[in-house]
């Protein structure tokens, strides 16, 4: 969908150690975003990019950073990933005035 | 800060029965989306939208916002297996670059 690769798609590691999960898009949109998808809590935005460089908190930022160094690329890491951080992220773009489009997700599990 | 509730959490319907999710915002929308997500997959936009009062068909879909742009709600009229997956409405307010969505309706359909 709107050529978005996230990476990786599956992970399992252990409470304390980093981890960094990579979104890929190739339309050249403006906005990227990170959400998790919880059983009953829907998506919750993590944190969103408005350009490169530039990027700002959603509602569960806490425990997460973001960075974006290149329009195609917007990187999530757990620098110290808790139990609590297992769950399935997925990565969003678009571009302004349009619809998000979604990657496939990512399935993070946290032993 | 602003909430986007769904109902219900689940439904589970006989094919060719109706279907309807409600979706209410704590705060005024400038507009709000619709997302199908599929067992195992991501969330792919339906419709978006914009003014108050909107009504907007997709062949069984019928979407409704709301008067003062809090609510909304998707109705499906005589389900079909194909209509199997998880609902979400998703809202932004003015000047924002970030949507909310909704806790989502798991819609399961019996043959």
């Amino acid at each position: 969908d709107a050529g978005i690769t996230q990476s990786p798609r599956h992970k399992v590691t252990e409470t304390g150690t980093p981890v960094t999960l990579r979104c890929h898009q190739t339309e050249n949109h403006r906005y990227m975003y990170w959400y998790r998808q919880d059983p009953g809590h829907g998506l919750r935005l993590i944190h969103y990019s408005y350009g490169v460089k530039d990027t700002d908190k959603g509602e569960v930022s806490d425990g997460y950073s973001v960075s974006r160094s290149k329009t195609e690329d917007f990187l999530l890491t757990l620098e110290s990933a808790t139990s609590s951080q297992t769950s399935v992220y997925f990565c969003a773009t678009r571009e302004g005035g349009q619809p998000q489009h979604f990657g496939d997700g990512t399935r993070l599990s946290i032993l | 800060g602003q909430q986007v509730m769904q109902i219900p959490q689940y439904q589970h319907v006989q094919e060719g029965e109706d279907f309807t999710t409600y979706c209410n915002s704590s705060t005024t929308l400038s507009n709000i989306q619709w997302y199908k997500q599929r067992p195992g997959g991501h969330p792919v936009f339906l419709i978006q939208l914009v003014k108050s009062g909107e009504v907007k068909k997709q062949k069984r879909l019928t979407f409704q916002f709301g008067e003062a742009k809090k609510n909304s709600s998707l109705h499906i009229t005589a389900t079909q297996t194909t209509d199997v997956g998880t609902y979400f409405c998703a809202g932004s307010e003015d000047n924002t670059d970030k949507l909310i969505f909704g806790t989502g309706t798991r819609l399961q359909v019996f043959p």
